[in-house]
């Protein structure tokens, strides 16, 4: 089974609705992070969370929430989706003892 | 402002034909520099970590150099299977954890 799974893998929603995207980890670290992926971009910061209790904004914030329901389990939430929302969404856990980032294997997300 | 550019975008190499990808970065005290690889489709996947000026790190056909200003991603005698997209990123000693990505270079290798 893989380390960091994301849940929906796919997913093509309207805009105004409001959609979550589910990030889960088996590899028992503190550290978990929001990014996104446009081309010609890079990869985003758009939250991060050092424990369960520890919530912070990155830099592309605005739009998004995130929840950390527990140690393994961390969402984001688009609460009104837009077109410009539209990009792939990665999760990455970092146990706080090294600097390495794992990554989930993203969402692929399509607002219409 | 800090900042990371690959170069270049894409690179077509034979397979056997060595080449170098390209990472330089502007950053207020480096606390690391990381390589990944992206295959279409999935979420990047940790190459290398390097500290300090001078450092290299290898595996397999990959060699990651640092210098002040700069990485360089060796590879050597690449095969088909080394296509893929290569992420390097960055990291300030802020203690926030986020890391600064590059645009990536898109490696294709024909055989």
């Amino acid at each position: 089974d893989a380390d960091v799974t994301q849940t929906p893998r796919n997913r093509i929603t309207k805009t105004g609705k409001r959609i979550m995207l589910e990030c889960s980890q088996t590899k028992g670290h503190d550290r978990m992070y929001w990014y996104r992926q446009d081309p010609g971009l890079g990869l985003r910061l758009i939250y991060y969370s050092f424990d369960v209790k520890d919530i912070n904004k990155g830099e592309i914030s605005d739009g998004y929430s995130v929840s950390r329901q527990a140690q393994a389990k961390f969402s984001l939430s688009l609460e009104s989706a837009i077109p410009n929302q539209t990009a792939l969404y990665f999760c990455a856990t970092q146990t706080g003892l090294t600097d390495t980032q794992y990554f989930g294997p993203g969402t692929r997300l399509t607002v219409l | 402002e800090d900042q990371v550019t690959q170069s270049p975008e894409a690179l077509r190499l034979q397979e056997g034909e060595s080449s170098s990808l390209n990472c330089s970065y502007t950053v207020s005290g480096l606390r690391g520099l990381f390589w990944y690889r992206q295959d279409p489709g999935k979420g990047p996947e940790f190459l290398f970590t390097l500290y300090s000026a001078g450092e290299e790190k290898e595996k397999e056909r990959l060699k990651a150099t640092l210098t002040k200003k700069e990485s360089f991603l060796h590879i050597t005698a690449p095969k088909p299977e080394d296509s893929a997209t290569y992420l390097c990123a960055v990291q300030a000693p802020s203690n926030t954890g986020k890391l600064i990505f590059g645009q990536g270079t898109t490696l294709q290798v024909k055989p």
